[in-house]
């Protein structure tokens, strides 16, 4: 199985702040990476697929790269509407998995 | 509007059984593989299977294998979780979720139904 690591576990920042989440495969998964946000209470919701691509209606300050082992997930200017918690989730190959989570929380 | 909609959650002893379902409408729904996925109370995420458009091809987590099956209606665009020998360790918020074409992250997802394994 692929083991997926992401870090911080937990980030505290501010309105207007550039965030970035690392998210680790224990092996290469190419680009077959997608990132979500969950929101308490609600269903995750997908923000990028394939490493970088945004998903339609998503706002463009959050980006995506990387490739092979090492991705981040980037919040180029933190908005209000972002403090929430971001998996990553690998699907190179079953089983699918995800990454612990990073909760982002308003400094 | 894409619409995944989960009932079937409750409160189930150990060793019980319990079926969820997940109705999905806005989409050609047998046209696209559909997954389970749980979340533990303030855990994250797990995958837990996925079944094909046609209900051909099904795959399991580990965790699950031999006590749940993934089957689907495609008559009725519904999507079932029939789970046997339910143990604490099962309680979660499960939620169903569906593929965009051919690429297994998931596109849409519904509310989430709440299993709760306890005596």
């Amino acid at each position: 199985d692929i083991q997926m690591t992401q870090s911080p576990s937990t980030l505290s920042a501010s309105v207007r702040d550039r965030v970035t989440i690392t998210c680790r495969a224990s092996q290469s998964i190419s680009s077959w990476l997608a990132w979500y946000q969950q929101k308490p209470g609600k269903a995750p919701k997908l923000l990028i697929y394939k490493a970088s691509s945004l998903e339609s209606g998503v706002p463009s300050r959050f980006s995506g790269s990387g490739s092979g082992t090492e991705f981040t997930l980037t919040i180029s200017s933190l908005q209000p509407d972002d403090f929430a918690t971001y998996y990553c989730q690998q699907y190179n190959s079953y089983p699918l998995t995800f990454g612990g989570g990073t909760k982002v929380e308003i400094k | 509007e894409v619409q995944l909609v989960e009932s079937g959650g409750g409160l189930v002893q150990p060793g019980g059984s319990l079926r969820l379902s997940c109705a999905a409408s806005g989409f050609t729904f047998s046209s696209y593989a559909m997954s389970w996925v749980r979340q533990a109370p303030g855990k994250g995420l797990e995958w837990v299977s996925v079944i094909s458009g046609s209900g051909g091809s099904t795959y399991y987590a580990d965790s699950v294998k031999g006590r749940f099956t993934v089957s689907r209606d495609n008559s009725k665009n519904t999507l079932y979780l029939q789970m046997h020998s339910l143990r604490a360790d099962d309680t979660a918020v499960y939620y169903c979720a569906n593929f965009r074409g051919s690429s297994e992250y998931f596109q849409h997802w519904g509310q989430g139904t709440l299993v709760t394994v306890s005596s």
